[in-house]
């Protein structure tokens, strides 16, 4: 059957340490994944995204793996912050289906001062 | 440039009513998205439309149903309400119908069914 799973439903972690979220899928062949973030009673925001020939990507604290071969993605924010503490989803999107995404369910990130 | 809005924001039904949700796109973005999330299955995909045609279609039953306008801007419906159509009704715009497009999502409606 066809899966995408983070890593963990929570994740706590110090501040100014690097944050390592996992996105896994199976029986999926993407042609982009994205991260989003999504903090609570708010739509999820954009963060990056990457092609599956792709192998790393960054934006400033943000950088984003994939391993089309392993079929997993990392994401990971340096020097975190308090204010980087929201659920962080990771998303396929497939050729030939337009616009639509699959979310994973998500990995609460709580970042302690 | 002005987000994406969706209105009510909030809406409370009871079994068996149906449900009108709108969506309006930021200006310039052709394609809406909609989708569902609960806590038990997270963000689950709904449908598409693009130049008021629907383009893909998650597994949801065909109580629920969308359009789109000739302005881009969206509605979805959802007839004969259950208990478990309570969730956080999420639209999505980006200017293409494109994997490689990102998503603008406004920020929900959230429906209760009593």
């Amino acid at each position: 059957s066809q899966k995408i799973e983070q890593n963990s439903e929570a994740l706590n972690i110090q501040e100014g340490k690097t944050a390592t979220l996992t996105c896994n899928y199976t029986n999926y062949s993407p042609a982009y994944l994205q991260w989003y973030r999504q903090d609570p009673g708010r739509g999820p925001v954009f963060l990056l995204l990457i092609r599956e020939n792709e192998k790393e990507k960054r934006k400033e604290r943000l950088k984003v793996t994939f391993d089309t071969t392993l079929k997993q993605s990392l994401f990971h924010i340096t020097a975190s912050q308090p204010a980087d503490s929201a659920t962080y989803l990771c998303a396929l999107a497939l050729y030939n289906q337009g616009g639509k995404l699959i979310f994973g369910q998500g990995t609460e990130l709580s970042v302690k001062p | 440039k002005a987000g994406v809005t969706q209105t009510p924001r909030y809406l409370i039904k009871t079994r068996g009513q149906q449900v009108t949700l709108s969506c309006s796109p930021i200006s310039g973005h052709r394609s809406v998205s909609w989708y569902q999330q609960t806590p038990g299955q997270g963000l689950q995909f709904l449908f598409e439309y693009f130049s008021e045609t629907q383009r893909n279609k998650g597994n949801f039953p065909g109580r629920f149903s969308g359009r789109q306008f000739s302005n881009s801007r969206s509605e979805m419906n959802v007839s004969t309400l259950e208990l478990g159509d309570s969730a956080l009704y999420l639209c999505a715009s980006s200017r293409e119908t494109s994997p490689q497009e990102t998503q603008y999502f406004g920020p929900g409606t959230r429906l209760l069914v009593l």
